[in-house]
């Protein structure tokens, strides 16, 4: 079965340094998508950054970067840069079974404090 | 901005109550998705769509039904509300950037039932 864990439940940083939340996956379908979502007090999901598991770089977006270790089936999100706007909740998620037209498995979250 | 509109944006209503929720799209995507979201869980998928009156289940399904008779709306229904159906509800499309298939999601509904 597929999983998705984010082994930290809150962490925090200071303003303009940078942080990286973890996210640990199982799957054993070789083909397969990562994503991650920040979801800010307001509510909204919004999306961050994708890596597909045939790519061959790692995924930059701006300040976000993932990094993609495929063989230890890790995917974690590196922010540079830290803004207090990046409080939020970080969520890692995962396309589904083969077949699943985009069905993603989510983690339970990581809540990050920026700290002026 | 992907388009998505969920209606409404809160709701409280009674326990063995029917319940409706909206997800309306503007960019006809074929593929439609209801997650909700509990504390400790993250999202997880209710029900999808792949097309108009085409539906199938997700992992939480048991106390909803789905419509999806036009391409633009997606109907989320809850026959029978009950307490342990208390959270929120968002509504994702699948969009493809051209190399690949992204999810984005709706504002999101908080749902209480009492």
């Amino acid at each position: 079965a597929q999983k998705i864990t984010q082994t930290q439940p809150g962490m925090f940083v200071q303003e303009k340094e940078a942080v990286t939340l973890d996210c640990t996956y199982d799957t054993s379908d070789p083909s397969y998508g990562l994503f991650w979502y920040k979801q800010p007090s307001s509510g909204e999901m919004i999306f961050l950054i994708y890596q597909g598991s045939y790519d061959q770089q790692n995924a930059t977006e701006g300040r976000y970067s993932l990094n993609f270790q495929k063989a230890r089936k890790s995917a974690n999100l590196v922010i540079s840069a830290s803004q207090l706007g990046d409080s939020a909740m970080y969520f890692c998620a995962m396309r589904g079974p083969p077949g699943g037209y985009n069905k993603l498995i989510f983690g339970a979250g990581t809540r990050l404090a920026v700290h002026p | 901005d992907a388009g998505i509109t969920q209606s409404p944006r809160h709701k409280v209503t009674e326990t063995g109550t029917p319940v409706t929720l909206r997800c309306h799209q503007t960019e006809n995507h074929r593929y439609m998705y209801w997650y909700r979201q509990d504390p400790g869980h993250g999202l997880r998928l209710i029900h999808y769509s792949y097309g108009v009156k085409d539906t199938d289940k997700g992992e939480v399904s048991d106390g909803y039904s789905v419509s999806r008779s036009k391409t633009e709306d997606f109907l989320l229904t809850l026959e029978s509300a009950t307490s342990s159906q208390t959270s929120v509800y968002f509504c994702a499309i699948s969009e493809f950037d051209g190399q690949n298939e992204k999810l984005f999601f709706g504002s999101g509904t908080q749902l209480s039932v009492l």
